[in-house]
């Protein structure tokens, strides 16, 4: 079974800085596929961002951008120029290729995000 | 608003009893999937259906449990003689599935879930 470790309960930043968010996994799988969700107070899960485990370059979506390191197991979250709009939890996940089989994501316990005006 | 919407957002209930959740998902998703999430916790994946068939269910729904899609569209989960231990938020998330291929597109679209407290 595949499992999501996120050791870091919270973190915080000062607007306009740069954090960045850790996470380790382990699978025996040699595809896959990682996700960063973010959840606020509203409690709606949304995608941040994606990879593939195939690809070697890191993903990048506007201020989000990962560090892959698939020999290592790593899959950290950087965001850049932080906004008071990022505060929240973010999950890291894991989720198995799709061949007909169900796409279920394994979360990890997630890290609380604070952002300093 | 065309998405996935859950009600009721809270439900308190005393020990015992039996409650009812219901998911509406995005109208041209056949894939529906529920999720627990406890305090401090990530979401655990429950069980999910495409269209109506229930294809699978994690260990961590009990008999008490119970799930349905009739005709492939919106889904109810039934918890039976609450526990204490049930108190979660409990989640759901459609997503449209092109067939048999291998793909990182099918995106999950999640609710904002149903907050259960159980007294």
């Amino acid at each position: 079974a595949q499992t999501v470790t996120q050791s870091q309960p919270e973190m915080s930043v000062q607007e306009a800085e740069t954090v960045t968010l850790s996470c380790t996994y382990d699978t025996s799988e040699s595809d896959y596929y990682l996700f960063w969700y973010k959840q606020p107070p509203s409690r709606q899960m949304i995608l941040v961002i994606r990879q593939e485990a195939y690809k070697q370059q890191n993903a990048t979506e506007n201020r989000f951008s990962v560090n892959f390191q698939k020999a290592a197991k790593s899959f950290s979250l950087k965001i850049s120029d932080s906004q008071l709009g990022d505060a929240a939890m973010y999950f890291c996940a894991y989720r198995s290729p799709v061949t007909g089989a169900n796409s279920k994501l394994t979360f990890g316990k997630g890290i609380t995000l604070s952002v300093r005006p | 608003d065309t998405g996935v919407s859950q009600d009721p957002r809270h439900k308190i209930t005393k020990r015992g009893q039996n409650v009812t959740f219901r998911c509406d998902p995005i109208s041209e998703h056949n894939r529906l999937y529920w999720y627990r999430q406890t305090l401090g916790q990530g979401p655990e994946f429950l069980t999910y259906f495409q269209n109506e068939a229930q294809l699978e269910k994690s260990r961590l729904l009990s008999d008490r449990f119970s799930a349905e899609r009739p005709k492939g569209s919106f889904s109810t989960l039934e918890i039976q003689r609450t526990e204490q231990g049930d108190s979660a938020m409990y989640l759901c998330a459609s997503s449209s599935w092109g067939g048999d291929k291998i793909t990182v597109e099918e995106k999950l679209f999640f609710g904002s879930g149903t907050q259960l407290s159980v007294l």
